[in-house]
């Protein structure tokens, strides 16, 4: 029979709004999480990462909030443009027992943000 | 710099054929990560080198796959004989270690599209 693939999340706006991307994380032990963005064609590109000790970062039209009793993090985009279009991943990583990190990262299934002008 | 580059960007082949896949990781980054993406499992960490050494093949699917690092700028991704269900993105990505000052930012090639007919 036909493969069944992964479902996306999708979420639409028009230009101008405020995005929020949602993402339910597996790990309660992840030191850190990253937020990637995807356009057709290309790999994911880093947009703002977060520590767990943070609750909240903002970079510019961004903002990643970190929710660890429910195990949630979402990302904010602000005044939403058509090129924000893409499929945007979380990712979560660790401190290995050194304390270094070094990018070994789980990512998420994604969620394809579309901006209507 | 001009950032992580894999080749072939589209590889159309046979059942039963060898493929093989190129990453150049960005100068002085310590880890190289191949990733494959598919509609079906999201994006899949398959094997991980540090300082060229092969750390972690668990997310290898079988032993048609192998991948190796001769050298700090070079490394390949072999699959032998090729088959259709490994027809998928292939993602090279590399990272700078780093302390606990910074997070584990994975910086991503463009892929290579591998369709196994």
């Amino acid at each position: 029979g036909e493969s069944v693939g992964l479902h996306l999340p999708t979420l639409s706006v028009q230009e101008g709004d405020n995005s929020i991307i949602n993402c339910a994380y597996s790990n309660s032990a992840s030191d850190y999480f990253i937020w990637y963005k995807q356009e057709s064609g290309k790999g994911p590109q880093f947009i703002i990462d977060i520590r767990s000790n943070m609750d909240k970062r903002q970079g510019q039209r961004v903002t990643v909030l970190l929710n660890k009793t429910v195990k949630h993090l979402s990302l904010q985009i602000a005044a939403t443009q058509p090129g924000d279009s893409a499929v945007y991943f979380c990712a979560e990583g660790g401190f290995d027992a050194g304390g270094t990190s070094y990018g070994k990262l789980t990512f998420g299934q994604g969620t394809i943000l579309t901006v209507h002008p | 710099d001009a950032g992580v580059i894999q080749s072939p960007r589209h590889e159309v082949t046979e059942m039963g054929q060898e493929v093989t896949l190129r990453c150049k990781p960005i100068s002085g980054h310590d880890y190289l990560f191949w990733y494959r993406q598919t509609m079906m499992r999201g994006l899949e960490l398959l094997i991980y080198f540090n300082n060229n050494v092969p750390i972690d093949d668990s997310g290898m699917p079988e032993d048609r796959f192998s991948a190796k690092m001769p050298n700090a700028s070079f490394s390949t991704l072999k699959i032998q004989p090729s088959e259709p269900r490994d027809s998928a993105v292939y993602f090279c990505a590399s990272s700078l270690v780093g302390g606990r000052e910074r997070t584990g930012e994975l910086f991503f090639g463009e892929g290579s599209r591998l369709t196994v007919l």
